[in-house]
């Protein structure tokens, strides 16, 4: 298996502009996570989708972030208009739940807002 | 609020010293803890979950092990390419499958 891809890998941009991140999670998997690296904040969760379906997106900073899951092997996370504290590790992971609650990870896309 | 906390921050090691990570965590209702390894540029590897108190997993030279407010990972005879950031992170059992990640032990193990 292929594991969870991500792309862009690495992503510049200038304030105001439109980011879109991209996920194919591992088949058979039906739950799908994203998060958000900095160095200051850690790992946080920013929304998760089971079945396709948004859960919980509590964790989504403002409004200039959506995210969607048009169908099982495809997700992606917008920011409109994108700002320099945007900037930081995004990654998918995608989980077998039930089957099992481990969640494995993509190898993340860089974001730089400049 | 589920906390968890990862000391120390940063460890250095010869190789063949062996050594603990420790997470110490508080969360209403475990449902798993995980140990993931990251190294720099990708994303976490999981490793680990443990369910239960008195629960031990192991891998090569690592082992985690569980109690009822902390995990420790064990690392024993540790080689160069150990060298990674561990994260602990917990499940909480009204949580569906959100994890709540520590900020990691950043660990380095000299030739």
């Amino acid at each position: 298996d292929a594991g969870v891809i991500q792309s862009p890998r690495h992503e510049v941009t200038e304030m105001g502009q439109e980011v879109t991140l991209r996920c194919k999670p591992i088949s058979g998997h039906n739950s799908l996570f994203w998060y958000r690296q900095t160095m200051m904040r850690g790992l946080e969760l920013l929304i998760y989708f089971n079945n396709n379906v948004p859960i919980d997106d509590s964790g989504m900073p403002e409004d200039r972030f959506s995210a969607k899951m048009p169908n099982a092997s495809f997700s992606t996370l917008k920011i409109q208009p994108s700002e320099p504290r945007d900037s930081a590790v995004y990654f998918c992971a995608s989980s077998p739940w039930p089957s099992a609650n481990e969640q494995f990870f993509g190898p993340g896309t860089r974001l730089t807002v400049l | 609020e589920d906390q968890v906390t990862q000391s120390p921050e940063a460890l250095r090691l010869q190789e063949g010293e062996s050594s603990s990570l420790n997470c110490s965590y508080t969360v209403s209702g475990l449902r798993g803890l995980f140990w993931y390894r990251q190294d720099p540029g990708k994303g976490p590897e999981f490793l680990f979950t443990l369910y239960s108190a008195g629960e031990e997993k192991e891998k090569e030279r690592l082992k985690a092990t569980l109690t009822k407010k902390e995990s420790f990972l064990h690392i024993t005879a540790p080689k160069p390419e150990d060298s990674a950031t561990y994260l602990c992170a917990v499940q909480a059992a009204g949580s569906a499958r959100q994890l709540t990640f520590g900020s990691g032990t950043q660990l380095t193990v000299l030739p």
